[in-house]
């Protein structure tokens, strides 16, 4: 059974370019949620998608947008990326949101802004 | 607006030594109380949910409580494979569902053989 997965695992971009970062959620799950973590600190909420809408969002500008497809996959963009941009990006999935439920995080993508 | 705040930052035991972690929290109501393991390069890997004071969980040698303000996570007896970044998160009662972890900044932890 495989667990979460994204692609890329790495991502060189320069300042002002765009960049589309994907997700597929554990099998069964149906719920999906992106963190941004940067270098010796905890993840940070980005958003949260069920149902294929955004149901919840952190403090994170209009330049990072998300979808979630049929399949229940997902991507998360970032336009007009600036160097404070760099860091980790985590996809976690859950069964439904709701009440403490158990995040499976992927590997990640590890985005570098020059 | 949530807090969570690890301590200490990092940590270096030898071991067998064994000693607990801290996680303090400010939140209006607390959903969940949630601790994970994070291995350099790798996404956090669930360890525990409490949901209320006084509540405790155990897996091999971990051991998680709760009070009304803060957690810990006590190491017993620790392996150097217990070595990673532990991370502590909240989420808060919300009527709206909200559903976004809160984390800290977690406790480097180095298990020396």
């Amino acid at each position: 059974d495989a667990g979460v997965t994204q692609s890329p695992t790495h991502l060189i971009k320069t300042r002002g370019q765009q960049v589309t970062l994907r997700c597929s959620p554990k099998s069964g799950h149906d719920t999906v949620s992106w963190y941004q973590q940067a270098l010796g600190q905890g993840p940070q909420f980005i958003f949260q998608y069920y149902e294929e809408e955004e149901r919840q969002r952190g403090n994170f500008p209009d330049r990072f947008s998300g979808h979630q497809f049929p399949n229940y996959s997902s991507e998360l963009n970032v336009n007009a990326l600036l160097l404070g941009d760099s860091a980790l990006y985590l996809c976690a999935s859950s069964q439904k949101p709701g009440r403490g439920e158990k995040l499976f995080f992927g590997s990640g993508t590890q985005l570098s802004v020059l | 607006e949530d807090q969570v705040t690890q301590s200490p930052e990092a940590l270096r035991l030898q071991e067998g030594e064994s000693s607990s972690l801290n996680c303090s929290y400010t939140v209006s109501g607390l959903r969940g109380l949630f601790w994970y393991r994070q291995d350099p390069g790798k996404g956090p890997e669930f360890l525990f949910t409490l949901y209320s004071a006084g509540e405790e969980k155990e897996k091999e040698r971990l051991k998680a409580t709760l009070t009304k303000k803060e957690s810990f996570l006590h190491i017993t007896a620790p392996k150097p494979e217990d070595s990673a970044t532990y991370l502590c998160a909240v989420q808060e009662q919300a009527g709206g569902g909200a559903d976004g972890l809160t984390f800290g900044k977690g406790t480097h932890l180095i298990i020396q053989p």
